[in-house]
């Protein structure tokens, strides 16, 4: 069965850098687009990033570009999100979702579980 | 952005009740609207996609309508396990937009 499961969450202080990582498994991980969607605390979801299946392309949120870098490594079935600059508003917890197989214009069907990201002095 | 407004923001309902949750997008999105349910402590779980069709393994209590700016999901005979916080989220813009969430309590 698809399995998404999220790692390198954890409390930064402001300015600083984190990289997540998602562990897919269970479907054909190179086929796929994939995203990070956020949730602060208490609050709606927010997607973050997509990167197509062979990391041709990417797009990121107003609110995090320039400041985050997605990439994925298809030999190792895994999907990274590099932040740097962070800030509180920054804080959530931070999900990895598959996309579709052709476009970036489709559902999240899969969602891992998710790793909270703090940033706090 | 395309804004997705969704009413009401909180329903207390009882077992058995007919729910009905609407989305509103700021402008037309044809039906590339989708539905997501989220209990707590979880992640969210893709319910409806395209405004209509029903993803794989889901009750076939929960149904999606709509097309244009306005979309509905419908749940017949609400269950317990039914409360969550329900999403819809367009993709046919950029940035893909969800809306703030309705939160459902079972009385």
């Amino acid at each position: 069965q698809v399995q998404l499961v999220e790692s390198g969450g954890g409390l930064v202080k402001p300015g600083g850098s984190l990289r997540l990582s998602c562990a897919a498994s269970g479907f054909t991980f190179s086929d796929y687009y994939m995203s990070w969607i956020r949730q602060a605390p208490g609050k709606g979801l927010e997607w973050v990033s997509y990167i197509s299946s062979s990391s041709s392309y990417t797009n990121f949120a107003d609110s995090v570009k320039g400041r985050i870098t997605i990439s994925r490594d298809n030999a190792k079935n895994s999907l990274y999100l590099q932040m740097n600059s962070l800030r509180a508003e920054d804080t959530a917890v931070y999900y990895c979702a598959r996309g579709g197989t052709y476009s970036s214009s489709t559902n999240f069907d899969y969602w891992g579980q998710g790793t909270l990201v703090t940033v706090s002095s | 952005e395309i804004v997705l407004t969704q009413s009401p923001d909180f329903q207390s309902v009882t077992p058995k009740e007919k729910v009905t949750i609407t989305c509103r997008a700021s402008q037309s999105i044809g039906s590339s609207l989708h539905w997501y349910q989220q209990k707590p402590d979880q992640s969210p779980k893709l319910l409806i996609k395209y405004a209509s069709q029903s993803f794989s393994g889901v009750p076939s209590r929960f149904s999606g309508s709509g097309s244009g700016t306005d979309f509905t999901l419908t749940i017949n005979s609400l269950e317990a396990e039914d409360a969550a916080t329900y999403y819809c989220h367009q993709s046919v813009g950029l940035p893909s937009t969800f809306g703030q969430g309705t939160k459902l309590e079972i009385k």
